[in-house]
């Protein structure tokens, strides 16, 4: 059972460069969602998505891009890297409660560091 | 707008003392879930509890107790006779629907042998 994978761990971009980071998970969760953590300012949320082929923005989308064809597979796409994305980026997905989203308990990848020179 | 506030920076403590880390938020839900989660050095986040706003009962697992006191916002974890596994940055979160949590910027907790 592997749980959130996150690939690749470690990137380093320079100013410009488009890239993806892949997430998946294997426990056939609906909801899916992408963090980002800076230092001392916690994880914050940069986009979500309740079910394949819905997504929606969270507290920081701007420079981030996502799809969701498949219920396992949420890629987050940097489109022009700029060094204010250098950061660790968290995917999370958990089941989606029928009535109360609030309750979903994520579990997290391991997290990519991502470095924009 | 959902705020979670996390004083505490840095707390050091000795190995085998008790230490509470202040977790206080504001909502404007009437239902709403508290979280804490721990990131220990390798950096993985490991979730720890969930507390429904409904369910203002104290939890205790192991050596880890939660305070939950609506009255003041507040939903403070208390580590009994700590060890150095406990070493981590901890981060109380909140959720108040779909669109994902709202985390403190965490509190990290350094155990001394």
């Amino acid at each position: 059972n592997a749980g959130v994978t996150q690939t690749p761990k470690f990137q380093v971009l320079k100013t410009g460069q488009s890239m993806t980071l892949q997430c998946a998970q294997d426990m056939n969760h609906e909801y899916m969602s992408w963090y980002r953590q800076d230092p001392g300012m916690g994880l914050r949320l940069i986009h979500y998505s309740v079910g394949a082929g819905i997504t929606d923005q969270g507290e920081v989308p701007n420079g981030y891009n996502v799809s969701r064809s498949t219920t396992e597979d949420f890629p987050l796409r940097l489109l022009s890297a700029a060094p204010s994305q250098t950061s660790v980026y968290f995917c999370a997905s958990s089941y989606a409660h029928p009535t109360d989203s609030g309750a979903n308990v994520l579990t997290f990848g391991a997290g990519s560091r991502l470095t924009v020179l | 707008a959902q705020k979670v506030t996390q004083a505490q920076t840095e707390i050091s403590v000795v190995e085998k003392e008790d230490v509470t880390l202040d977790c206080v938020y504001e909502t404007r839900d009437t239902t709403y879930y508290l979280f804490w989660y721990k990131q220990p050095p390798s950096g993985e986040l490991v979730f720890l509890i969930r507390r429904n706003s409904f369910d203002e009962q104290n939890e205790i697992s192991g050596r880890y107790s939660w305070n939950f006191q609506k009255s003041t916002s507040s939903f403070n974890f208390t580590i009994t006779a700590s060890q150095v596994v406990d070493s981590a940055v901890y981060f109380c979160a909140l959720s108040g629907g779909a669109d994902g949590l709202t985390f403190g910027k965490g509190t990290h907790l350094i155990i001394q042998p």
